[in-house]
This record gives structure tokens, C-alpha cells and sequence, in this order.
């Protein structure tokens, strides 16, 4: 079954301890993006990744990292969360079409973070 | 100014109505745009992307592209209990990268019986 995977898909943790959040898709696409979504403010863009070791900021990277070793993986790293970073996060992936626009986005079904 | 705007509603429809959903976005160079559908504590997922100016048609939904006036909209016809979500305009600025892709804020739409 074609998809993408999150994990954790919750948790709560305290400020300043590192976490990852992992993504992990198998429609081998090329793209790959990290949103977090707010109340009134809709998805966010992180980062974004448009193939192996080739990643960009999105309107929101401060507090963030990611990398993009293998294709099928684009984790999000929290490097010293703060509580302004309590948010539901989604990894989505696509294919990249003529002109390398980007496809239909395929999305995980979110991990809720919690940052105490 | 938001790079891409949308009413958040609720936009309140009878059921069998028509609804009609509207999105500007300030990048005069975007190429992409998309229509997305959230229920309540889901993903989102695609309903419709549109390229080219004028509209599109797939089953109830039809998309609207006017690049001149920088506009988007969705029409849902004849309009279902199951359609009641958050529908998410996506919009690709590439005049900025090729790789953002931009969303509203979403509007809520309820349909009723």
C-alpha cells in the first residue's frame, strides 16, 4: 500500500530536549516536505527536499532541521524545542512533473507534538 | 499580507446546494494551484489541481483559475453531508522556488440537510 509514515505520531515532551520526528514514504518520490499546522494559521511549509541531499527552508525553518540521506526518508529534527513549536506536524511526498512542478502531495497522518 | 488568502468560514450549505469556495495568492509567477479536503482530525487530501486558466471538471467539482486576476476558486455542486470539511487552497510560487508550496488558511464548509 502506497504511503507515507510518521512516528511518533504523539508526544509530549519538555523544552530543550532533542527529538526527531521520522517520515518514511514508498512511492519512491522525489519530493518530500515537512508542514506544521496551527489553529487559524493553516499548513505552514518547514522544509522541503526535492531529491537525495538537496533540501530548502520553507516560510517557517527557525527551530528546525532535516536531512535527506535516502529517498524514502526526510526526518524533521527539533534540535531544543520550545513550547512556541507545540503544533501537529505533517510530512507529505510527491512526484515532480514536467518542469519539476510539484504533484499531488501525499500525506502522513500527522504527529501531535507537545512541547512543555 | 498573506501569501495565499482564503474566507475560513463556516460557509453554512444546503445540502444539494452549490458551494462556492474562493482563494487569491500574491505571487504573480505561481504556476500550480490545488484544492485540498481535511475532515476533522485527518490529512489532507487532493481534490483537484488546475494549471491552465479556466475551469476544470471532475464529478461535482469544478476549479476555477484566473491567473490575470490572481484567483482560484472551487465549486462543489450538488453538495453532500460528506462534504462538510476544511477545504486548503495550495498554491506554487515559483517566481520564489520551485519547491514552496503554499497554503491557506482554509475554509470550513458545512453542509446541512
Amino acid at each position: 500500500e502506497a504511503q507515507v509514515t510518521q512516528n511518533p505520531r504523539y508526544l509530549i515532551t519538555v523544552t530543550g530536549k532533542k527529538l526527531t520526528v521520522t517520515c518514511s514514504q514508498n512511492m519512491n518520490h522525489e519530493y518530500m516536505s515537512w508542514y506544521r499546522q496551527d489553529p487559524g494559521l493553516g499548513l505552514r511549509q518547514i522544509y522541503y527536499s526535492m531529491n537525495v541531499e538537496v533540501t530548502d527552508k520553507g516560510d517557517v525553518p527557525e527551530g528546525y532541521k532535516v536531512s535527506r540521506k535516502e529517498k524514502r526518508n526526510f526526518p524533521l529534527i527539533l534540535e531544543s524545542p520550545s513550547p512556541n513549536q507545540t503544533s501537529l506536524y505533517f510530512c507529505a511526498s510527491s512526484t515532480l512533473g514536467t518542469g519539476i512542478l510539484i504533484g499531488e502531495l501525499f500525506f502522513g497522518e500527522g504527529s501531535r507534538l507537545t512541547v512543555l | 499580507q498573506k501569501e495565499v488568502e482564503q474566507n475560513s468560514g463556516p460557509l453554512s450549505v444546503p445540502e444539494g446546494a452549490i458551494a462556492s469556495l474562493n482563494c487569491t495568492y500574491s505571487d504573480r509567477g505561481s504556476q500550480s494551484f490545488f484544492w485540498y479536503r481535511q475532515y476533522s482530525g485527518k490529512s489532507p487530501e487532493l481534490i483537484m489541481s488546475i494549471y491552465s486558466n479556466g475551469d476544470k471538471e471532475d464529478g461535482r467539482f469544478t476549479a476555477q483559475l484566473n491567473k490575470a486576476s490572481q484567483y482560484v476558486s472551487l465549486l462543489i455542486r450538488d453538495s453532500q453531508p460528506s462534504d462538510s470539511a476544511t477545504y486548503l487552497c495550495a498554491v506554487n510560487p515559483v517566481t520564489d522556488s520551485w519547491g514552496k508550496l503554499q497554503f491557506g488558511a482554509g475554509t470550513q464548509v458545512v453542509v446541512t440537510p
